[in-house]
């Protein structure tokens, strides 16, 4: 099935840095999800957008549903050394995910 | 709430073998569970979806014969991995959602199964 394109593949950011990545694709879909894992665990849900144009927070984070509703992205301020992980993209269409290849975040202290 | 657990969460068989990774819902009804396979420094692989009491639905290349999904109950479902093999090992990670929930898109990530086949 069809994959979400998330950027940055990587990045290595100095602990209080803001931290932008995002998420697009050539369809539309009705939900978009943001999700963090770390290394031998599976993901754990940050943010969760249902309409187009939402903009959540959940502390630090920040997330948008994009007006087309064919891209999100997810903003963290202040970095600390625990944000460092991969963080995942998510789109839903009636039962049918599809993740974005991951983001991983390294936080130099 | 929504809380996923999976057990084992580390395997170690021979090859030939056969094993089941056991995916509960503890605190809400899952009325569609998922299982995902992850390769280091991947994302994540649909493998297939189960709806209770119904047969579940396999991603294309996913053999259903070697992969063996079981979700009798609103709170249980099981993969078995039959006659093993190296190449199966893989972390593989369960998820559930709630279609009755107001936010049913959402799925609820077990801590995942590291298999590994020697």
């Amino acid at each position: 099935g069809q994959q979400l394109n998330q950027s940055p593949q990587s990045m290595f950011i100095q602990e209080g840095e803001d931290v932008s990545m995002n998420c697009t694709s050539s369809s539309i879909f009705n939900t978009w999800l943001w999700y963090k894992q770390d290394p031998g665990e599976g993901p754990v849900l940050l943010i969760a957008l249902y309409k187009a144009g939402e903009l959540t927070s959940n502390g630090r984070l920040t997330a948008q549903f994009g007006i087309t509703r064919k891209d999100s992205f997810l903003n963290i301020s202040a970095s600390i050394p625990s944000d460092v992980g991969i963080y995942f993209c998510a789109a839903d269409n009636n039962n049918d995910m599809r993740f974005g290849a991951g983001t991983r975040l390294t936080v130099k202290p | 709430g929504a809380v996923v657990s999976q057990h084992p969460s580390r395997v170690i068989c021979k090859s030939g073998t056969s094993v089941k990774i056991e995916c509960r819902s503890l605190d809400f009804q899952a009325t569609t569970m998922f299982w995902y396979r992850q390769f280091p420094k991947q994302s994540l692989m649909l493998m297939a979806t189960s709806n209770e009491g119904s047969k579940a639905t396999y991603e294309q290349g996913v053999e259903k014969d070697k992969f063996l999904i079981n979700h009798a109950s609103l709170t249980l479902s099981t993969l078995t991995v039959t006659s093993a093999h190296p190449e199966d090992s893989s972390f593989y990670i369960c998820s559930a959602r709630d279609a009755r929930s107001s936010s049913y898109n959402e799925q609820f990530f077990g801590p995942g199964t590291r298999l590994t086949v020697l």
